[in-house]
């Protein structure tokens, strides 16, 4: 079927150090969009990232994410943790099975703590 | 001031009560979503619509109805609560069924 799948339920980095959430995808449609989004604590998600062009690199608030079709993946990354960086973090596709139906699937989210 | 809001924000009945959660936005977007978030399962999605009047069945719509009333208004039923259903509820509206979508604050609900 259908799905997005992150693979750390947490992830535990040290501020200043890189991190990365793994996101990988499976589907048999035409896919459109993909997204990243951040819920911080007792708050709504909204939307870090989006993209739909292979081999693109989209950036925001110092993430960035690329899109590889041919690995299924978009995997979300930043080059130095912040304190302010923990929250959970919700990867996201978009695609088009007819003319009649198509469908956003998240993966399960990934919770990122970024300790001193 | 808040595009999407939900109402109420937190709520607690009783095995067998019936309990009707509230969106608004003020987005102008036509289309508009009902989520659930579990730890461990994620965002799921109950119900959407991409317009007054309209209804879209989702991935868990078990247990519950929702119906349009406006472009702005959403509502999410339950009719039959459960301790099942005990969650934390979101709304979302977006321009188009694959653009950003954006999110009220959430109403947490427990099902005694």
């Amino acid at each position: 079927g259908d799905s997005v799948t992150q693979t750390e339920g947490l992830v535990t980095v040290t501020e200043g150090l890189p991190v990365k959430l793994n996101c990988t995808y499976q589907t048999t449609y035409l896919t459109i969009a993909f997204f990243w989004y951040v819920q911080y604590l007792n708050e709504a998600p909204q939307v870090l990232l989006r993209s739909s062009t292979d081999n693109k690199r989209t950036e925001h608030q110092g993430f960035h994410a690329t899109l590889h079709k041919s690995s299924s993946s978009f995997h979300l990354q930043k080059s130095s943790a912040q304190l302010s960086d923990s929250a959970l973090y919700y990867c996201a596709l978009f695609f088009i099975a007819s003319s009649s139906f198509s469908k956003l699937v998240f993966g399960q989210g990934t919770s990122l703590s970024v300790v001193p | 001031e808040a595009a999407v809001t939900q109402s109420p924000r937190n709520k607690v009945t009783v095995t067998g009560g019936n309990v009707t959660l509230s969106c608004r936005q003020t987005n102008s977007h036509n289309y508009m979503y009902w989520y659930r978030q579990d730890t461990g399962h994620g965002l799921r999605l109950i119900h959407y619509s991409y317009g007054a009047g309209n209804l879209q069945i989702g991935d868990v719509p078990d247990g519950y109805k929702a119906t349009r009333t406006t472009q702005e208004d959403f509502f999410l039923l339950l009719e039959l609560a459960s301790p099942s259903q005990t969650s934390l509820y979101f709304c979302a509206s977006s321009e188009g069924i694959g653009d950003t979508q954006y999110f009220g604050p959430g109403t947490r609900l427990l099902v005694l």
